[in-house]
């Protein structure tokens, strides 16, 4: 069965310090996972996907297959990246299923 | 620009109300799926559809039923509310089955079961 754990509900660090946000997933086939970001009264939107190994408003994540992880990073957080966070693995039929989510509140 | 519009964003309704939850993209998806939002539980999948009149049950079935006339609307119904359908109801589409292609969310729809 496809699943995606963060363990973290909330994390919590003031503006300028590194963020991990953890995902694990357990999924049998060629995983893709990808990371959502919901701001306050915004739509969830894609943040980033593991095959474009690109940075998105500096943060990057790498899938590592050993450990069967996708955590999410950025080395300098800022408040504006207060948001609700997602991790996702993509499941056949463009079918996503998702993490609990990781709330990140970003300190002045 | 990719819209995807829930037409209700907040609805009140009763227990045992057949309760309607309407859904619009405008980019000839051909995959769209709905989803509900729980504080603590993430996002759950309860059905999708990649073809007009097509459907498949997602995580959470129970209790809901969708329909799918046309390619561009999804609609997902609750034969009959209850309290614990009370949540934030997340419409999604997509086309085709790449991996390549983004999901594209609406804003939503609160739903409140009294």
């Amino acid at each position: 069965a496809q699943r995606v754990t963060q363990p973290e509900k909330l994390l919590s660090v003031f503006k300028g310090a590194p963020v991990e946000l953890k995902c694990n997933y357990s999924y049998s086939g060629s995983p893709e996972l990808f990371w959502y970001v919901q701001y306050s009264r915004q739509r969830l939107q894609l943040l980033l996907r593991h095959i474009s190994r690109e940075s998105i408003k500096g943060f990057t994540a790498d899938l590592n297959k050993g450990e069967t992880s996708f955590h999410l990073k950025k080395p300098f957080a800022q408040e504006e990246d207060s948001a609700m966070y997602y991790c996702a693995l993509g499941a056949g039929f463009q079918k996503l299923v998702f993490g609990t989510g990781t709330r990140l509140l970003v300190s002045p | 620009d990719v819209k995807v519009t829930q037409s209700s964003r907040y609805l009140v309704k009763r227990t045992g109300e057949k309760v309607f939850l309407e859904c619009v993209q405008d980019m000839d998806h051909e995959n769209m799926f709905w989803y509900r939002q729980d504080p603590g539980l993430g996002l759950r999948l309860i059905y999708f559809s990649y073809d007009v009149k097509m459907k498949e049950k997602g995580d959470i079935p129970e209790g809901y039923s969708v329909s799918r006339e046309k390619k561009e609307r999804f609609s997902l119904i609750l034969e009959s509310a209850s309290t614990n359908q009370t949540s934030m109801y997340l419409c999604a589409s997509t086309s085709g089955l790449s991996s390549g292609n983004t999901i594209y969310f609406g804003e939503g729809s609160w739903l409140t079961v009294v």
